[in-house]
Parts: C-alpha cells; sequence; structure tokens
C-alpha cells in the first residue's frame, strides 16, 4: 500500500526553527509537495522537491532524500502566522497526490 | 480573478438527498480534482478529470459523481447522501498531469449529513 507519515502535532517558539519530517512509500515517485492549510481555510503551495537536495524558499526550505523516502519542511524565525497545518504530498506513478494526514505546528509566544 | 470558487460553503443535509457541490475556476487549467478531508487523515481524492470531457475514479468514488462538461466547470454529486459523506470537501485544479503541476485549492465545502 501507500503511506505517508507526518508527526500529528509539533509546539515551537516564536523566532525558532523548527523541522517537520515525512516519510512515504508509494508506488511510483515523481515529486513531492509541501502544503500550508491554516484552520478552516484551502490547501496552499509551499514547495516542490523531485531532486535529492535542498530547496530553499525565503524561511522556508525543503530537503529530499530519494532513496530513503524522506523529505522534511525546515521553517526558520518562526512567526505566529505560521501557525497552520502542514501537509506532504507524493505524487505517484498514476500522477496522483498520495497526502499525509499533517502535522500540525503549534507556535508559543 | 478568482480562483477557483466552491458553492455551497456549508450545507446540512438529511440522509437520502441528494446533493450537488459546485466548483468552477477561471484559469483555463486542464485538470480538476475533488478531495474530502476528515479529521486524522490526509486529503482523499475522490474523483479527477484531465481534461474537459474524460473523468476518472481516485481512491474514495463510491457514492459520488462527476461531470466534465467544460474546463471551467467540475460539480461533484451524492446521489443519495450518508452519514458518512460528513466531511470537507475541496475542490482543486491544476495546468495538466505533469509531475511539476502544482495544484490550487478552492475554499472548501463543510458537508454534515444527519
Amino acid at each position: 500500500g501507500q503511506n505517508i507519515d507526518q508527526p500529528t502535532e509539533m509546539t515551537a517558539t516564536e523566532g525558532a526553527i523548527v523541522q517537520i519530517n515525512c516519510t512515504y512509500q508509494t508506488s511510483g515517485f515523481n515529486g513531492l509537495f509541501w502544503y500550508q492549510q491554516h484552520a478552516g481555510e484551502a490547501p496552499t503551495f509551499l514547495s516542490y522537491n523531485v531532486l535529492d537536495g535542498l530547496e530553499e524558499k525565503g524561511r522556508f526550505s525543503s530537503f529530499l532524500s530519494r532513496s530513503k523516502g524522506y523529505s522534511y519542511l525546515l521553517l526558520k524565525e518562526l512567526q505566529m502566522k505560521d501557525s497552520a497545518s502542514y501537509l506532504c504530498a507524493v505524487m505517484d506513478s498514476n500522477y496522483q497526490l498520495i497526502w499525509g494526514a499533517g502535522t500540525k505546528l503549534i507556535i508559543k509566544p | 480573478i478568482a480562483g477557483i470558487t466552491q458553492a455551497p460553503t456549508s450545507q446540512i443535509l438529511a440522509a437520502g438527498r441528494r446533493m450537488t457541490l459546485r466548483c468552477t475556476q477561471d484559469m483555463r487549467h486542464n485538470a480538476m480534482y475533488w478531495y474530502r478531508q476528515d479529521l486524522g487523515l490526509g486529503l482523499r481524492l475522490i474523483h479527477y478529470s484531465n481534461t474537459a470531457g474524460t473523468t476518472g475514479k481516485g481512491e474514495v468514488p463510491d457514492g459520488y459523481s462527476v461531470s466534465r462538461a467544460n474546463t471551467d466547470d467540475f460539480p461533484l454529486t451524492l446521489a443519495s447522501a450518508v452519514p458518512s459523506q460528513t466531511s470537507v470537501y475541496f475542490c482543486a485544479s491544476g495546468p495538466g498531469t505533469q509531475s511539476t503541476d502544482t495544484q490550487y485549492f478552492g475554499p472548501g465545502t463543510r458537508l454534515t449529513v444527519l
């Protein structure tokens, strides 16, 4: 079967750094996506990785290791507005997205 | 530019009733998707359409049907609603089905079936 695993919830302090991990087992791999979802809102795109390594976008970075079936999302200089759920999704061999259950990130002052 | 719109925003429905959730996009995207999101579970694909005139079944298609008569609209119909269909429904669209094509989501419809 196909499986995406992420921690259910994480807590971090404003101004700090947090790393959200995602491991996956899917039938085929055509890229990994990270989305942000604020409570009661739609998911919005954050990042995409298809090759091994780190992709940086401002305060957010995403890393991929295809051999390990592993990715992480790194958030720096945390702000209160970063409190949200972070969804990891893998595009499988049929070019469909398989989604993790999401990690709820709580930022404390 | 509106992007993707969904209607209604929320709905309470009696079991056994028929319901159509509407989704419209103005980005001329080829691909459209319907997902449901339940607490503790990831988004699950119900149906998809890679281009106007074609549709396909996702992970959880039973009890749902879709049509794609044109590029912009992708309605989802529950023929006879059951309580297990209580969920938040998201419509999404994307330029195509290439690996780099990001999906863009509508604001969602919160459906309660009693």
